[in-house]
């Protein structure tokens, strides 16, 4: 089975920063990968699939890239409704497995 | 407007069984991979398992393989997650979710407002 790392597990950052949260695969995936964001007390949502394509309605501030084992999402100026976990989770063969998460809050 | 409508919370004992329901509507339900999604208290998402509601092939993750069962009645548009034998730590939110793209497993577009299930003597 395919294992997810995430990277950091946690971070604190400013209002307007700009934000790298790092995803690594065990194996190759292609882009089967997606990125979702959780905010306390509520339920999942998905940002990005496919490293790179934004869903409907998710801001432009969010950004996906990668391929293989190595992806990255970047929110570009950090907003104080951004404040969550963040979980990337690949889709390439089952099991579908998720990251363990990075935690956002502001400074 | 697609909707994931899931059953309520459950407080159950150590040993009883429980099935858990997610109903689907706005979308063709037997096109589109369900998913079921377990998150315990504090901690992060678990993959558990998938069914094609067109022909119940299903997949479970290793963990939940033979611990639970994922199940679908198409004429109700319901899919199902079921225990025969809780465990305490089966506690948890339950969340189903729907597959973004027909017909492929894929990422979750469309998701549950999930159901707590509680295990205690």
């Amino acid at each position: 089975d395919i294992q997810m790392t995430q990277s950091p597990s946690s971070l604190s950052a400013s209002v307007g920063d700009r934000v790298t949260i790092t995803c690594r695969a065990s194996q190759g995936i292609s882009i089967y990968l997606a990125w979702y964001q959780q905010r306390p007390g509520q339920v999942p949502k998905l940002l990005i699939y496919a490293s790179a394509i934004l869903h409907s309605g998710v801001p432009s501030r969010f950004s996906g890239s990668g391929s293989g084992t190595d992806f990255t999402l970047t929110i570009t100026s950090l907003q104080p409704e951004d404040v969550a976990t963040y979980f990337c989770q690949h889709y390439d063969t089952a099991p579908f497995t998720f990251g363990p998460g990075t935690k956002v809050d502001l400074k | 407007e697609v909707q994931l409508v899931q059953s309520g919370a459950e407080a159950k004992k150590p040993g009883e069984s429980l099935k858990i329901s997610c109903k689907g509507s706005g979308y063709t339900f037997t096109r589109y991979w369900i998913g079921w999604v377990r998150q315990m208290p504090g901690k992060g998402l678990e993959w558990m398992g998938i069914i094609y509601p067109g022909d119940s092939d299903t997949k479970y993750s290793p963990p939940f393989q033979g611990q639970v069962t994922i199940s679908v009645e198409k004429s109700i548009n319901t899919a199902y997650l079921q225990w025969s034998s809780l465990k305490a730590s089966d506690i948890g939110m339950y969340y189903c979710a729907r597959g973004r793209v027909a017909a492929s497993p894929d990422a979750f577009d469309f998701w549950g407002q999930g159901t707590m299930v509680t295990v205690s003597s």
